[in-house]
């Protein structure tokens, strides 16, 4: 597609309840990236996939968060027994994967646990 | 915890003015990379320097690199209203520059 694309674009859920948001990169974009960024701060590495595989799940915060990326393009990123904490804008950003490259991002999942 | 500092968190200026905001950070990097977010959805790639590189021009906008220093600055001259956003420093660190560590972010609002 022309550009990332992520949805929902807003998802309210209930404490306690399993989420998937979805990431659609740039067509040809090996490298797929989620961050996740709180009112008023900078975007907080979550994991970055090299194709099908995580290459860095360092910023997954606990056992709860997990992504996955079958087929090598779309990924999602899914949350077991959401909590308030988990509130935020999550963002899929894609890239071409080679070293030093630019970052394409996506408009972001706003996701409120209430 | 986050890499890159960005002084000052907030910027006031009036249009036509240059602004200019720095980046700080910690350890080595590959490259430094600048982004724009407006209302707090996606951010938008303006600008990226690697570590052999002093300075780098696109447009209004300037980026030195002073990798002595640790730091960066992104310039913008004759600011307009819709420069109006958060600017981001993001550093690509040698071990997996792939992936970036961003910064906390400044707040530019350009008053017209």
């Amino acid at each position: 597609g022309a550009g990332v694309s992520q949805t929902p674009s807003n998802k309210v859920t209930e404490k306690g309840k399993y989420v998937e948001l979805r990431c659609d990169p740039i067509s040809g974009h090996t490298a797929l990236y989620w961050y996740r960024q709180s009112l008023g701060q900078g975007p907080e590495f979550l994991i970055y996939f090299q194709g099908t595989g995580a290459a860095d799940d360092s910023g997954l915060p606990n056992d709860r968060f997990f992504a996955v990326r079958p087929e090598g393009s779309v990924s999602t990123l899914k949350i077991q027994r959401t909590e308030r904490g988990d509130s935020a804008v999550y963002l899929c950003a894609s890239s071409l994967g080679v070293q030093g490259g630019g970052y394409t991002f996506g408009s972001g999942t706003r996701l409120t646990v209430v | 915890s986050q890499q890159g500092e960005e002084d000052p968190q907030a910027l006031s200026i009036q249009e036509g003015e240059n602004a200019t905001m720095n980046c700080s950070y910690k350890t080595s990097i590959n490259n430094l990379q600048w982004y724009r977010q407006n209302s707090g959805r996606g951010l938008v790639h303006l600008i990226l320097i690697r570590s052999n590189e002093r300075e780098k021009h696109s447009g209004r906008l300037r980026v030195t690199l002073d990798t002595s220093k640790k730091s960066s600055s992104l310039l913008i001259t004759a600011s307009r209203a819709a420069d109006t956003a958060s600017y981001f420093c993001a550093t690509g660190l040698i071990q997996g520059a792939q992936k970036l560590v961003f910064g906390q972010g400044t707040r530019l609002t350009i008053n017209p």
